[in-house]
């Protein structure tokens, strides 16, 4: 969507290696969340901002660390990347108008090898 | 906690076919519920949703009621084409939205065959 990119679209990394995930936005929501998407799982909260520099956990958080320095922009960090965090990662922003949307980037495959 | 079940596919259909796709949740209170759709390579888009009990979700010939009673929220279309070949997910949010984000189900793929 025009609103939310994510950066890069797609990375291969080495197990133990550290991986930063970005989320940009320009519709100037206060909530922002990171997801994963695995099969038979859907997708699962890992983090999520309710504003500048207030994050939560989510339901899969372990592993995973998050900063959000300024409004537009939200990172995920794999600390030391593991294969099982081998994934398709999206970020959402919302709710929008009417208070119940949420929009979505078009995602970031990693693969940790 | 809360949770979203939907049915599992992949859901195999010839186009012009009926279009049933389950979805019950669990939640205290009363929460809102959606239909969002994941083309191939792509990120999701939000198909419809529904605030209130008995609300009627539709778009591009989509339809899902808001069933309290039955904490459901099936969708449905009449007549499938080729295109509507994708994942479909149902999921849930508190109405006061909020940081609380979206409940998943996992997804059913739907493929529509000429």
């Amino acid at each position: 969507d025009a609103g939310i990119t994510q950066s890069p679209r797609h990375k291969v990394t080495e197990t133990g290696t550290p991986v930063t995930l970005r989320c940009h936005q320009t519709e100037n929501h206060r909530y922002m969340y990171w997801y994963r998407q695995d099969p038979g799982h859907g997708l699962r909260l890992i983090h999520y901002s309710y504003g500048v520099k207030d994050t939560d956990k989510g339901e899969v958080s372990d592993g995973y660390s998050v900063s959000r320095s300024k409004t537009e922009d939200f990172l995920l960090t794999l600390e030391s990347a593991t294969s099982s965090q081998t994934s398709v990662y999206f970020c959402a922003i919302g709710p929008g108008q009417g208070r119940y949307g949420y929009t979505f980037g078009s995602g970031t495959r990693l693969t940790v090898v | 906690g809360n949770s979203v079940t939907q049915m599992e596919g992949p859901v195999t259909l010839s186009e012009e076919a009926f279009l049933t796709i389950n979805c019950t949740y669990t939640a205290t209170g009363y929460p809102s519920l959606f239909w969002y759709v994941q083309y191939p390579g792509e990120g999701l888009q939000l198909l419809l949703k529904a605030t209130k009990a008995d609300d009627k979700g539709s778009n591009k010939g989509f339809e899902a009621t808001y069933r309290k009673e039955t904490t459901s929220f099936h969708l449905e279309k009449g007549s499938v084409q080729v295109s509507d070949s994708a994942v479909y997910f149902c999921a849930l949010s508190w109405s006061g939205g909020g940081a609380d984000g979206l409940t998943f189900g996992k997804g059913t793929h739907l493929i529509i065959q000429p």
